[in-house]
C-alpha cells in the first residue's frame, strides 16, 4: 500500500534561517503532491500543490521540490518567523483516490 | 462563503454512548472526507462520501462507526457504544470535485473524549 514518511521528530530552527522538512513516499508515483500546515487545537490548512512535471513551485517564502526519482518532496520555509511555528503536513491521493497523509513535522522558530 | 462547520467542537461520552458528529460542507462542495487524528499522530482516513453516497469506507471500523451525507442537511459520523480508544480529534474536510490536484477545505475538529 502507499505510505508517506515525515521525519517525526521535532525540527527546531533559530528566527531567520531556513527550514526544510522532508516527505518521502512508497509503492506510488502520485501525479501531484500537496503540503498542509495544521495548528494545535485547529484543522489543516492547504497551503501549496505542486505537479509531477514540476521540479519546483513557490509561494512568498515557501517553496517546495518535488523529486519523482527520489520518490520525495522537500519543503522549505526561508526567513522563518516564530509565526511559522507548527505542524506541516505532506498529502497525496492515492490510486484508491483518497487523500492520505504523512504524521507531519512539527517545526518550531524560536526567536 | 463560510469555511467548513464542524460541530460540537469538544464533545464527552460515556463509554457505551453514541457520539454523533456534525460536518456542513462549504457551499457548493459535494465531497466530504472524514480522519481521526490521534495525538502525536498523523490524520487517518475513514471515510469518504458524496452526496447521498459512501464512496470509499475503507478506513473505517466496520463495527459501531457509521456515517453517512444526506441530499438534505450535514454529513454525520457516528460511533455507537463508544470506548476510550475512540477518544481521538475527528476531522471533517470537503472539496468542490474529486481529483488529485483537488485541495482539501477543513473543519476545525470535534474532539470526542470518552470517559
Amino acid at each position: 500500500s502507499q505510505k508517506i514518511e515525515q521525519n517525526s521528530e521535532a525540527l527546531n530552527i533559530q528566527e531567520g534561517k531556513t527550514a526544510t522538512l522532508t516527505c518521502n513516499y512508497t509503492n506510488y508515483s502520485p501525479a501531484y503532491l500537496q503540503w498542509y500546515r495544521q495548528d494545535p487545537g485547529r484543522g489543516p490548512v492547504f497551503l501549496l500543490l505542486i505537479r509531477e512535471n514540476e521540479k519546483e513551485k513557490r509561494k512568498e517564502r515557501l517553496k517546495v521540490t518535488f523529486d519523482t526519482t527520489l520518490k520525495q518532496s522537500l519543503f522549505h520555509i526561508t526567513a522563518s518567523q516564530p509565526a511559522d511555528s507548527a505542524t506541516y503536513l505532506c498529502a497525496l491521493y492515492n490510486q484508491g483516490g483518497k487523500l492520505i497523509f504523512g504524521q507531519g513535522t512539527e517545526l518550531s522558530v524560536k526567536p | 462563503n463560510a469555511g467548513v462547520m464542524q460541530n460540537p467542537r469538544h464533545l464527552v461520552r460515556r463509554r457505551g454512548q453514541e457520539a454523533r458528529l456534525r460536518c456542513s460542507p462549504m457551499k457548493g462542495h459535494s465531497h466530504v472526507y472524514w480522519y481521526r487524528q490521534l495525538p502525536e499522530e498523523g490524520l487517518k482516513f475513514m471515510v469518504y462520501l458524496q452526496k447521498e453516497n459512501i464512496i470509499d469506507e475503507s478506513g473505517m471500523p466496520k463495527e459501531r462507526f457509521s456515517a453517512e451525507f444526506p441530499k438534505e442537511g450535514p454529513s454525520i459520523l457516528r460511533i455507537q457504544q463508544v470506548v476510550r480508544g475512540d477518544s481521538a480529534a475527528y476531522f471533517c474536510a470537503s472539496s468542490p470535485v474529486q481529483g488529485p490536484d483537488t485541495e482539501a477545505f477543513f473543519g476545525q475538529g470535534t474532539r470526542l473524549t470518552v470517559v
